[in-house]
């Protein structure tokens, strides 16, 4: 089942702070984090497995509620090169990372100067 | 340099045709998957194959066929069966659980 992901877009000033919001219904094993430039292959970011253990990646950190479900993506102070869709790509049941991930519908992130 | 090579970049096809598109890794991942995206639809998995000579079909395999006979190679064609075929594909590989690695993808058009 497809996860939820808000907002679907955020228009930032340069230096601002975001937040990305993905939820399922089912159980999650891990959420995967991917950025993606106009017309290009999406990028990795993060991934977090079940255990609610939050990672960081220079200024672009997120976390996993394994309770709610939920995972969020934090921007802060954020750069012109953060513009792009963000999409969380989740796994469900044991892991293992056979079956592929299930995308969400994306994140619009537009920065200006 | 390690990674995965999707060809062709572009490509146009006519209503009624077959068309294959290439991916090629050699990372030396188990794990492939083709994955189909449309304008605010996010990805949608084809799709996925964990071994050679092995593969399941994932959310939308209807209208499309791979093959897997070498472990650097997962081949889809898109196939006259498919409705709407015109859509951005994005091949990826893995080990399992990891990160994707994405190829750059083919932007099929029917005419």
């Amino acid at each position: 089942q497809q996860p939820v992901q808000s907002p679907q877009a955020v228009i930032l000033r340069e230096g601002e702070d975001a937040v990305i919001n993905c939820s399922s219904s089912k159980a999650l094993y891990s959420v995967h984090w991917y950025r993606q430039k106009h017309g290009e292959a999406p990028v990795f970011l993060m991934i977090l497995l079940k255990g609610g253990e939050q990672k960081g990646h220079e200024k672009i950190s997120a976390s996993f509620n394994e309770k709610k479900q939920q995972s969020s993506l934090y921007l802060t102070a954020s750069q012109l090169s953060y513009s792009g869709t963000y999409f969380c790509g989740t796994e469900m049941g044991s892991g293992g990372g056979a079956d592929g991930l299930t995308f969400g519908k994306g994140t619009h992130l537009i920065i200006q100067p | 340099d390690g990674g995965i090579t999707q060809s062709p970049k572009y490509l146009f096809r006519k209503e009624g045709q077959n068309v294959t598109l290439s991916c090629e890794q050699n990372l030396n991942h188990d794990a492939m998957y083709w994955y189909r995206q449309d304008p605010g639809q996010g990805l949608r998995l084809i799709y996925y194959s964990q071994i050679v000579n092995d593969f399941q079909k994932g959310d939308i395999a209807e209208g499309y066929s791979v093959s897997r006979e070498k472990k650097e190679s997962f081949p889809l064609t898109v196939t006259s069966a498919q409705k709407n075929p015109t859509a951005f594909y994005l091949c990826a590989s893995n080990w399992r659980p990891g990160e994707l690695f994405f190829g750059e993808g083919s932007r099929l058009t029917v005419l």
